[in-house]
């Protein structure tokens, strides 16, 4: 991919409350696409990930990303956040017909209040 | 466990410095890659390795890092005559290819700060 752009920095929310952190890319080539979380002073940790076929996928605690090809989108959510869920959030892309690196986008800040 | 580990977890030098990095890979895991984030920035791909090979190098790679894979299993970054640039995380990661993805799994990451 290109690059990977995460407009929002900071995302705060209230607890139960849903959330969406959106996520951009831009690619002359087929891309796949992936969700990981940071948690303070640790290293990423996979959430969810999209190859092919169904738009929708769903990853661990509850979060879920849509792929939408014609607004070059794979924005993430979740319909209920705990406080736990206080993290970054990354955005990263592969191309299949590039290089194996990842792509990272600079980040979505998600901070649950109570 | 299993998972990706690195050492040390925390690195303080002073500028000038040369340093060392270990990342243990998940066992049978032929990739392994390694990354550099700076505060409020994502990770950014530095180099990665196909077993003992290693395979591309980023430009942000300078001539004072290097990095090596001798027996395929775990891998080092040395960091010559740091410079208070190179403070950040630097992230390692192996793969597998999970039905027919390259799924990269990350350790916890070394922080460096050069003073």
């Amino acid at each position: 991919a290109q690059s990977v752009t995460q407009l929002d920095s900071q995302v705060p929310v209230f607890e139960e409350a849903p959330v969406e952190l959106r996520c951009n890319y831009s690619s002359s080539v087929s891309v796949y696409l992936f969700w990981y979380v940071q948690y303070p002073n640790q290293g990423l940790q996979l959430l969810l990930k999209y190859l092919s076929g169904s738009t929708l996928v769903k990853g661990i605690n509850g979060f879920e990303a849509e792929f939408n090809k014609s607004q070059t989108s794979f924005h993430l959510r979740k319909p209920s956040v705990h406080i736990s869920d206080t993290a970054e959030y990354f955005c990263a892309a592969g191309e299949w017909e590039g290089t194996d690196k990842l792509i990272f986008g600079t980040g979505t800040r998600l901070q649950v209040f109570p | 466990d299993t998972g990706v580990s690195q050492n040390p977890r925390h690195k303080i030098t002073k500028r000038g410095q040369n340093v060392t990095f270990r990342c243990d890979p998940i066992s049978e895991h032929n990739r392994l890659y390694w990354y550099r984030q700076t505060l409020g920035q994502g990770p950014e791909f530095l180099t990665y390795f196909q077993n003992e090979a290693q395979l591309e190098k980023s430009r942000l790679l300078s001539d004072r890092f290097s990095a090596e894979r001798p027996k395929g299993s775990f891998s080092t970054l040395e960091i010559q005559r740091t410079e208070q640039g190179d403070s950040a995380m630097y992230l390692c990661a192996s793969s597998s290819f999970e039905g027919g993805l390259e799924t990269q799994y990350f350790g916890p990451g070394t922080r460096l700060l050069v003073l």
